[in-house]
């Protein structure tokens, strides 16, 4: 079974709207973090935000805020008022505490429409 | 500061050729990390090191070498480099749980 899952290859948002990118993400383990990254055509991978097992709140970085809902595993990316420098491809990732390094599932690709 | 820095950019190998990409970082960080990552696909990890002198692999470890030469550079090697191995090729390296990345390096092999 995949240990991070994205099931929407691709999205489209009308500029100013908000959008979410679904994620979920099976482990055994209780504690774990969870990641979403953001690679811009340019290619380089930019940390957006990060949201501990154990944290009581939903992690929130400017306009992205992260869904958490533990029970079903999930991890929903939520970008408010979409820009046009949003369009990017976004990855979720694990990091488990056996394994020091992050599980990517194979990304969304999201493009913001004027 | 620098980050996490890669070289080189670019390079374009013929099958058998070997290489070094080398990576790296300026933020005193202690793990360090090789990934690829393949067309429309996440990263997946090919080595990474917990500290100096040390290094384990990851998922995908075949073809590839690593060394961590001191807390600043981990490189990874291709012996003999095979169409498979053309990717993205990114380093990153993490204090805490965020993972810093360089800016990859994109290989060919023909």
């Amino acid at each position: 079974a995949q240990k991070i899952t994205q099931t929407q290859p691709g999205m489209f948002v009308q500029e100013k709207e908000a959008v979410t990118l679904d994620c979920t993400y099976d482990t055994s383990d209780q504690s774990y973090g969870l990641f979403w990254y953001k690679q811009p055509s340019s290619g380089e991978m930019i940390f957006l935000i990060y949201q501990g097992s154990y944290d009581e709140q939903n992690a929130t970085e400017g306009r992205y805020s992260l869904n958490f809902q533990k029970a079903r595993k999930s991890a929903n990316l939520v970008i408010s008022a979409s820009q046009l420098g949003d369009s990017a491809m976004y990855f979720c990732a694990m990091r488990e505490p056996h394994r020091r390094a992050l599980t990517f599932g194979s990304g969304t690709r999201l493009q913001v429409q004027p | 500061n620098a980050g996490v820095t890669q070289t080189p950019k670019f390079q374009v190998l013929k099958t058998g050729q070997s290489m070094t990409l080398q990576c790296a970082q300026d933020m005193n960080h202690n793990s360090m990390y090789w990934y690829r990552q393949d067309p429309g696909m996440g990263l997946r990890l090919i080595y990474y090191s917990a500290s100096e002198g040390t290094t384990d692999k990851g998922e995908v470890p075949n073809g590839y070498n690593v060394s961590r030469l001191n807390k600043r550079e981990f490189s990874l090697r291709l012996e003999s480099a095979a169409p498979s191995q053309t990717s993205v090729y990114f380093c990153a390296s993490s204090v805490t749980y965020e993972q810093f990345f360089g800016p990859g390096t994109r290989l060919t092999v023909l």
